[in-house]
């Protein structure tokens, strides 16, 4: 079984601050993690993804995030936060030759001016 | 050209009607997805099929029934609407398993007064 925990429903940061939205999975097999991000009244749009390889995987917009497999943990970063990152994001979880993606439960980044 | 299509993005319906929801994707995808956002933003999946083959039937009450005619297209049809089907439904594909990119729709806001 697989599972996705996303600390903080909101998240709240300055533009031009450093965004980080954390994400905590649980799998028994080696899993493939996904940042998504959804902006208002829009369907959801893949950031950046982890399947194998560098545990340190580059997205689009900015944004970065790391595997580590030690703490179960694929946390988000973006050095410096835009107006526009205002959104919802979702990390997901899946494993090899699943159809079945789990997703966590979303954070709410909220930029301030 | 929209990659995941679906219609129509709003639909306000009374209780105990039946409806649908149409999906189509032009990338060529063998899997296709129906994913339900509550209120909360919470998405969890309702059905996937693969190859025009359902593969995945969440625990969803059978008011609700996918089908898909070929693999471009995944339709949702629900009968006796109930207020608790108020959600967002979003439609996606991706090539093959659940591990890699899934594209979304942009959804379909369905309200049940």
């Amino acid at each position: 079984a697989q599972s996705v925990t996303q600390l903080g429903s909101h998240v709240s940061v300055s533009e031009g601050a450093l965004v980080l939205l954390r994400c905590n999975y649980s799998s028994s097999v080696p899993p493939y993690l996904f940042w998504y991000v959804q902006y208002p009244n829009q369907g959801l749009q893949l950031l950046l993804k982890y399947t194998t390889g560098a545990t340190l995987v580059k997205g689009i917009n900015g944004f970065e995030a790391e595997f580590k497999k030690s703490e179960t943990s694929f946390h988000l970063t973006k050095p410096s936060a835009h107006m526009s990152d205002a959104a919802e994001y979702f990390c997901a979880v899946t494993t090899g030759g699943s159809y079945i993606p789990t997703f966590g439960r979303g954070t709410s980044l909220i930029v301030h001016p | 050209d929209t990659a995941v299509s679906q219609t129509p993005k709003y639909l306000v319906t009374q209780m105990g009607n039946d409806k649908s929801i149409k999906c189509e994707q032009n990338l060529g995808h063998d899997t296709m997805y129906w994913y339900k956002q509550d209120s909360k933003k919470f998405l969890k999946i309702m059905f996937s099929y693969n190859n025009k083959e359902l593969i995945i039937n969440e625990t969803v009450p059978n008011r609700f029934s996918p089908k898909s005619p070929d693999k471009a297209h995944l339709n949702l049809h629900i009968n006796s609407l109930e207020l608790g089907d108020s959600a967002v439904y979003f439609c996606a594909s991706s090539q093959g398993r659940a591990d890699l990119e899934a594209f979304f729709g942009q959804g379909t806001r369905l309200t049940v007064v």
